[in-house]
Order: C-alpha cells, then sequence, then structure tokens
C-alpha cells in the first residue's frame, strides 16, 4: 500500500513570495490533516478534512494560509504572503474515518523562508 | 485545554540498554495515545496507538503502556541499537475528531 505523498520536498523563498504544497493521502483515508512543525516542536494543527469538507481550521492563519482538497482526494496548502516565522516542517496526514482515527504521515516539506 | 509533555527532552545511552520514555498529558479523558518516531529531516512514523480501553500494546522490542487515570504512557524500548536512534513523538486525538495534540518529543541517541 503507498504511502501518503508530499512534494515538493523542500523549497526555499523569500520573504512575501508564495509557496504550495500539495499532498496526495493514502487511498480510501477520508480524513487528512496538515501539520506544521517547528524546529524543536511537536506538529501544530493547521487544518482538517473529511472528504472535502472542513472540519477544523481554528488554528489556519487564515489572512495568509489556505487549503483546499478538491474531489477529497488530493489536497493543496498555499502561503502567500510567507513570513520569516513559517519556515518548518509542513507534515500532510491522512487517516480513516474509524473509531481508532490513527494517522498516517507523509516525509513532509521543509520550508525555509529568507 | 489538553497538554501533553514528553520528559526526558533528550537521552543517550549505550548500545543494549533497556530504556524508558515518558509521556503525560492533563486531561485524561482520551480516545487513544499514539507513539511515533521522526527520523532527522523525515516525517513521522507511527510505532503503536493505544486505545483508551487498552493497558498496553507491544511491537517486536517496543512496549507502550497507558495510564489514563494518572495522565501518563510510557514507551519501553528492549536492547537498544543504534538504529533506535531519532525522536520518539507521544501524541493524543482533541476529541473524537481526531486532530493530534503533540509533545515536544524525546531526542533519542543509542551508541555504539
Amino acid at each position: 500500500e503507498a504511502g501518503v505523498a508530499q512534494s515538493p520536498r523542500y523549497k526555499i523563498i523569500e520573504k512575501r513570495q508564495s509557496v504550495a504544497f500539495w499532498c496526495n493521502p493514502i487511498s480510501g483515508h477520508a480524513t487528512l490533516y496538515w501539520y506544521q512543525q517547528i524546529l524543536g516542536q511537536g506538529p501544530k494543527l493547521l487544518i482538517q478534512f473529511q472528504n472535502n469538507g472542513v472540519v477544523d481550521d481554528s488554528q489556519l492563519p487564515k489572512d495568509r494560509f489556505s487549503a483546499e482538497r478538491l474531489k477529497g482526494v488530493d489536497s493543496t496548502l498555499k502561503i502567500q504572503p510567507a513570513k520569516l516565522e513559517d519556515s518548518a516542517v509542513y507534515l500532510c496526514a491522512s487517516s480513516l474515518t474509524d473509531i481508532t482515527y490513527e494517522q498516517y504521515f507523509g516525509p513532509g516539506t521543509r520550508l525555509t523562508v529568507t | 485545554k489538553q497538554e501533553v509533555t514528553q520528559i526526558p527532552a533528550a537521552l543517550s545511552v549505550p548500545e543494549g540498554e533497556n530504556l524508558v520514555l515518558n509521556c503525560s498529558f492533563t486531561d485524561s479523558a482520551i480516545y487513544n495515545l499514539q507513539w511515533f518516531r521522526q527520523d532527522p529531516g523525515k516525517g513521522l512514523t507511527s510505532l503503536l496507538l493505544i486505545q483508551s480501553s487498552q493497558r498496553e500494546q507491544t511491537s517486536g522490542r517496543l512496549n507502550a503502556s497507558l495510564d489514563k487515570s494518572s495522565g501518563r504512557s510510557t514507551l519501553y524500548i528492549a536492547a537498544s541499537q543504534p538504529g533506535d536512534s531519532a525522536t520518539y513523538l507521544c501524541a493524543v486525538p482533541l476529541g473524537s475528531q481526531g486532530n493530534l495534540i503533540f509533545g515536544k518529543g524525546t531526542k533519542l541517541s543509542v551508541k555504539p
């Protein structure tokens, strides 16, 4: 079974530029999550989708971050404009909508904002 | 508000030692607890998931226990190997929807 795919793996941009990340979850997983992990910290949820609907985006900085999950499969996360403090690893995870909600993570995208 | 704490922040042991990593959480009303491993520059690999009704789970040399009443979980690694060197994170879901609250992790180094 293929795992969660993410691209790109690394991205370096200047502040005020825009960037987009892509995630393809495990086939059949209805729930998709985007987490932000700052160096030395545990991941923090940005947004959670179930199919193509948003379940929780309370911690998403909506003035600069946006995310969508068209057709309930792939998802994109966009930052526009980027700030220095957005430098982090962006992790995508997916899970079945069952009692366990066990999450499976992709390799992440490491963003550096200069 | 759920908070997750992991102690110690870092641990260095010689190869072959048995070791225990600790995780504590402030709200005992959890659905499950998940332990992850993270290698440098990589994503998270799920190691064990313990349901709230379970006391422990085992996978190979790993054993995770859960005591909901005291808000604690431990990850026991038997006969540690250099390949076990990584950061270990524990996480609990916020409510029933699965949003995970993570600790900051324990960075483990196993010396040959």
